[in-house]
């Protein structure tokens, strides 16, 4: 168990909704990153914040968000799903901005 | 643009042998490697890390080999056990960012 906790852990939706992801950082872990898992695409880093501020962006679409509040969990906010959203969302966290990240065990997005 | 690019895709080792996965990349500002496992269902977990200054490290049965000229890496796992069967992914790091290959699905044979 990384001590990273992603809710939920399974998400059926259908194309045109809005859903958020959750997560908790390991305990004293001031960055969030956010990653995107898909067959076709391996491992997409998408935004990383860090004690609340945005740190760093990926590959993340506009219909996508995040923020990260000020007891450091972090949402992931997802809108207007298309077909292709469809992967496993997952969220790091580590001590300091530049140290070694830590994952949850992420959250498979289905969009029908 | 793939930044790190990972071979082979997928790679069946005997029980015992040697398991290789090697990644290439451009960018010299890379300042950070690290390797993850990733078991079916499960979060990848950091494996093993090396930085650019140093040609190997070496954890247990596994080993980063680092080649800075040629800008390349490698993962070895040494007597390779059924229960590494995973996907295996390289990354690197700049500016925060990590910039992970595409994975290599390992398969253990008994």
């Amino acid at each position: 168990d990384s001590g990273v906790t992603q809710t939920p852990k399974h998400l059926i939706t259908a194309t045109g909704q809005r859903v958020t992801l959750r997560c908790s950082p390991r305990s004293g872990d001031l960055s969030v990153y956010w990653y995107q898992q898909s067959l076709d695409q391996g491992l997409q880093f998408l935004i990383q914040y860090y004690n609340g501020e945005e740190r760093a962006k990926g590959n993340i679409l506009e219909r996508f968000s995040a923020q990260q509040f000020p007891d450091l969990h972090s949402e992931l906010n997802l809108s207007s799903l298309e077909l292709g959203d469809s992967a496993l969302y997952f969220c790091a966290s580590s001590v300091e901005a530049d140290t070694e990240a830590f994952f949850g065990q992420g959250t498979r997005l289905t969009v029908v | 643009q793939q930044q790190v690019k990972q071979s082979p895709q997928s790679l069946i080792v005997q029980k015992g042998g040697i398991s290789i996965i090697n990644c290439a990349y451009e960018n010299t500002a890379f300042d950070y490697f690290p390797w993850y496992q990733q078991f079916p269902g499960k979060g990848p977990a950091l494996l093993i890390a090396i930085r650019p200054d140093v040609s190997e490290k070496k954890e247990g049965r596994f080993t980063i080999s680092f080649n800075k000229s040629a800008k390349q890496f490698s993962l070895h796992i040494m007597d390779s056990q059924p229960g590494d069967s995973a996907t295996y992914f390289c990354a690197a790091r700049n500016f925060n960012k990590f910039y992970f290959g595409s994975g290599t699905k390992l398969n253990v044979k008994p």
